[in-house]
């Protein structure tokens, strides 16, 4: 049972727009930011959207983050078939005093 | 910037493994560590944090009395030790650069263990 809730799967047609959500709570969500990663089959984990809600260097700007009050979203915009992969949504936890993760939502391209 | 993992580990049950990741390409000292962990078909799970330049630790509660970890500054290396190894413990194991700013931004390519009789 993760901490953050991300729905399981969510797929979408090339060039449309998909998001992505993640719940939270006032411990974590709505006290600190999200880091956003992409785990592409058989690889490690990549940032795409950091705590200071930057995309990091190489990352296209077709991925966006926001958040409102204890939920964040992750926009995938123009999508195509390389975006098949797990995303996964984190953020600190002041109450816990640990990092903690959604379950990860796995995004099909049709 | 790159976080190099150990090779692959095969563990029995009740003993303990150590998982090393070399930073190379920045400053050590304005980072930390983190250690997330993925059994297979999982999800991401946190296992702790180190920062470099006082070696304070934040350790998940689950893992409390089982994880230690280590810097090595002059080797540019940290070190995850997880010990009385159980079968649940067998997953992919990562090390990330954390900066305070933005997160966990530079993965390792992951460390394999597993924990069989």
């Amino acid at each position: 049972q993760s901490v953050l809730t991300q729905a399981p799967s969510l797929s979408g047609t090339p060039g449309q727009r998909v998001t992505i959500s993640c719940s939270g709570s006032n411990s974590n969500i709505g006290s600190t930011s999200v880091n956003w990663f992409q785990q592409l089959p058989g690889t490690a984990p990549k940032l795409l959207i950091s705590t200071s809600n930057h995309r990091p260097s190489g990352v296209p700007d077709r991925f966006s983050g926001s958040k409102s009050g204890t939920s964040a979203s992750l926009a995938i915009s123009g999508l195509r078939t390389d975006d098949e992969a797990d995303y996964y949504c984190a953020a600190w936890d002041v109450s816990l005093d640990a990092w903690v993760f959604g379950g990860g939502t796995k995004v099909t391209v049709l | 910037v790159q976080m190099e993992q150990s090779g692959a580990e095969l563990k029995k049950p009740g003993a303990s493994v150590r998982v090393s990741c070399k930073a190379s390409g920045y400053s050590l000292s304005a980072y930390g560590f983190s250690w997330v962990r993925q059994a297979p078909g999982q999800g991401l799970e946190w296992v702790g944090q180190i920062t470099v330049y006082n070696g304070e630790t934040k350790i998940a509660q689950k893992f409390q009395g089982r994880v230690t970890m280590t810097v090595d500054s002059s080797m540019g290396t940290a070190n995850l030790n997880l010990g009385r190894l159980k079968s649940d413990d067998s997953a992919v194991y990562y090390c990330a650069r954390l900066h305070d700013a933005d997160g966990m931004d530079v993965w390792g390519q992951g460390t394999t263990v597993i924990v069989s009789s």
